[in-house]
């Protein structure tokens, strides 16, 4: 059964860096895109980006390049970094597994943005 | 951007009732070389994930009843739930994926009666 899990920081200071890693279980990374998407709290749901198994990437402008991805499939992982954040990153960030659709999901981890 | 717009924001609909939650996408998502819509549509349920339920605006995924349908092209989409079930109280959300940004519309309230 495969199975995403996100960790990191739950907490982030205003202009710091939020980083995020999904460990994928139960399957291979190989041939895959994998998906960030995050939730503000009470609110609906906004697409990060995505990078594939090879490392090719696709961002949301609305980012303002702050986003990077990154994948270390050797660990089964892929990991997501914003910069200079804002209370309005707040949100609970969710990782997926797809390039159009996203079939599967981790449950989603919270990520506080303040001082 | 393609812009996604759900409607109704919220319905309420009795047991064993059908339900339609309709979206419109501001410019064309199907994609004319393979004639394929690219829309999804995700049910969500409290401090739950988002489930894919279809893609490609009508395909159903493994294991998603039948009595959830997803139909529509081009702009206008329907997701229709027949016979409503207790279980299928959530929120609503359609997804382009037809180019980037990816889009979520604003999501539909689905409330059992």
């Amino acid at each position: 059964q495969v199975q995403l899990q996100e960790s990191g920081p739950g907490l982030v200071k205003p202009s710091e860096t939020l980083s995020l890693t999904c460990s994928v279980s139960g399957a291979s990374m190989n041939n895959y895109f994998w998906t960030w998407i995050r939730q503000p709290p009470g609110k609906g749901l906004e697409w990060i980006g995505y990078i594939s198994y090879s490392g090719s990437t696709n961002y949301n402008p609305s980012l303002m390049s702050r986003g990077s991805l990154s994948l270390d499939a050797s660990r089964s992982q892929f990991s997501l970094n914003l910069t200079s954040v804002t209370a309005a990153d707040t949100a609970v960030y969710f990782c997926a597994r797809g390039g159009t659709s996203s079939d599967l999901w981790g449950q989603g981890t919270l990520v506080t943005v303040s001082s | 951007d393609i812009v996604m717009t759900q409607s109704p924001d919220s319905l309420t609909v009795s047991l064993g009732e059908r339900a339609t939650i309709n979206c419109k996408s501001s410019r064309n998502v199907l994609y004319s070389s393979n004639n394929k819509n690219y829309l999804a549509w995700y049910q969500q349920k409290p401090g739950q994930p988002p489930k894919l339920l279809i893609s490609w605006a009508s395909t159903r995924e493994s294991g998603v009843p039948d009595r959830f349908s997803g139909s529509g092209s081009g702009t206008d989409f329907t997701l229709t739930i027949s016979s409503l079930q207790a279980e299928d109280a959530a929120v609503y959300y359609c997804q382009h994926y037809y180019n980037i940004p990816y889009i979520f519309g604003q999501g539909t309230k689905l409330e059992i009666k």
